[in-house]
């Protein structure tokens, strides 16, 4: 299983807010190491959606937005559209053994 | 604007090993970014496997250090993955990515590789 927890599911109705959440321990996000999100429509590549935490990348739209606390963070999506249904990762380092980059095992956002 | 492309076969027999390349354009690979390769299994998450700088210095995912081995040829602006002794559990989409500080800023589209005899 992954390093990071997420659930592997979310849904919301169009308009709504909805959170994901990513779990991890004191040797990656409670490290303060930095986590990022990638969304991955369905049969294309992860694209970079935030990075150190809660910076999004030139084109991406404000609807989106991270946080982190402690060993655990969380990626908001507000105003849900069709449009952001894919599936999302959450990223970060693991100091443990030789140090490595980590992913979440992802969540399907579904839109209702 | 810069683009990745891995290629390779995209069938492999098990106990062989799998060998892939991704041509970088529209940046050199002697900047300073680390070249990584992350792989997707059917229906499951994201696997980061390893990645390398332009120094030669390189990363291993711990779970596949014993298997895997990347290389860089800055001549030909491209890198590239070995991972040996492969089995069906090795099927999966690769992808190439670039690694800007600790995030993946540009990812390659994937090349799916079946381990199969």
């Amino acid at each position: 299983q992954s390093v990071l927890t997420q659930p592997p599911s979310v849904s919301g109705a169009p308009g709504q807010r909805v959170t994901i959440s990513c779990a991890g321990s004191t040797s990656n996000i409670g490290a303060n190491y930095d986590v990022h999100w990638y969304q991955q429509l369905p049969g294309t590549a992860p694209k970079l959606l935030i990075y150190n935490d809660n910076n999004r990348p030139s084109g991406v739209s404000d609807r989106f937005s991270g946080s982190k606390s402690g060993t655990s963070a969380s990626l908001a999506i507000t105003g849900l559209q069709a449009e952001d249904e894919a599936h999302y990762f959450c990223q970060s380092y693991d100091n443990n053994l030789s140090g490595w980059r980590v992913f979440g095992g992802g969540t399907k956002l579904t839109v209702l | 604007q810069v683009q990745l492309q891995e290629s390779g076969p995209g069938l492999v027999k098990p106990s062989g090993t799998l060998s892939l390349t991704c041509a970088v354009s529209g940046d050199s690979i002697s900047n300073s970014y680390w070249w990584n390769w992350v792989r997707q299994p059917p229906g499951k998450g994201l696997e980061w496997m390893a990645e390398i700088y332009h120094s030669g210095n390189s990363n291993y995912n711990p779970s596949l250090k014993s298997r895997v081995s990347i290389s860089i040829d800055k001549s030909k602006n491209q890198f590239s993955l070995k991972l040996n002794s492969v089995t069906a559990a090795d099927t999966a989409v690769y992808y190439c990515a670039r690694r800007s500080s600790s995030y993946m800023d540009v990812w390659g589209k994937g090349t799916t590789v079946t381990v199969s005899s």
